[in-house]
């Protein structure tokens, strides 16, 4: 079964810190591809990056970098730097990869909620 | 272009009340999910559109639970008779293509609270 685990139910840091949100998976596919939202206060999700389980090349985007690991089953989410706008909820999700009529859907971790204080 | 929309945004019923929850996808887009978040939890899977035909619908909690997407773009997902526990947040995603692990984009969720 797949199964996504954020361990940490909430982050408090202070603006200018670096923080790192934690993403535990499992799964029994060989191929499959990982993702990580942002949920402000406003309720949407915001697609952040998206991963295949074939590339563990590490991304930095300006002030976020993620670090997936396919040994340790982990893809960490880093943003250095931390402002006050990064205040949310963030959710890993994992999802298979098969073709055809296959579902695809997202399994969720239960999210970290990440306070930036002024 | 225009992102994946919902309505309403909000929606109070009373518990028996029937709702009517609408989403219009991404244009073009041939997958279409719904999901539901309950507070302070991850969204959970419940039914997934491949333009007009429903080819999963296991994760609806109850046979008071329908969706359909007649023309392949807008879908509506129906609750009948609703009770106290479905009251969530109803979030709809669209993806591109069929093949697996496309991006999902997400609609900004309608939040339905019952009485």
């Amino acid at each position: 079964a797949q199964k996504v685990t954020q361990a940490q139910t909430e982050i408090s840091v202070v603006e200018k810190e670096d923080v790192t949100l934690d993403c535990v998976y499992e799964t029994r596919d060989t191929t499959y591809y990982l993702f990580w939202y942002k949920q402000p206060p406003s309720g949407e999700l915001v697609f952040l990056i998206r991963r295949n389980s074939f590339d563990e090349q590490n991304e930095i985007s300006g002030r976020y970098s993620w670090n997936f690991q396919k040994s340790t089953s982990s893809f960490n989410f880093t943003i250095t730097a931390s402002q006050v706008v990064d205040s949310a909820v963030y959710f890993c999700a994992l999802s298979e990869a098969r073709g055809g009529g296959a579902t695809n859907k997202l399994i969720f971790g239960t999210g970290t909620l990440l306070a930036v204080q002024p | 272009g225009a992102g994946v929309s919902q309505s309403p945004r909000y929606k109070v019923a009373k518990r028996g009340q029937d709702v009517a929850l609408r989403c219009d996808p991404i244009s073009g887009h041939v997958s279409l999910f719904w999901y539901q978040q309950a507070l302070g939890q991850g969204p959970e899977f419940l039914t997934y559109f491949q333009n007009e035909a429903q080819l999963d619908k296991s994760g609806l909690p109850s046979d008071r639970f329908f969706a359909e997407r007649p023309e392949g773009s807008v879908s509506t997902l129906k609750i009948q008779r609703t009770q106290q526990e479905d009251s969530a947040v109803y979030l709809c995603a669209s993806s591109a293509g069929l093949a697996g692990g496309k991006t999902q984009y997400f609609g900004p969720g309608t939040r339905l609270l019952v009485l």
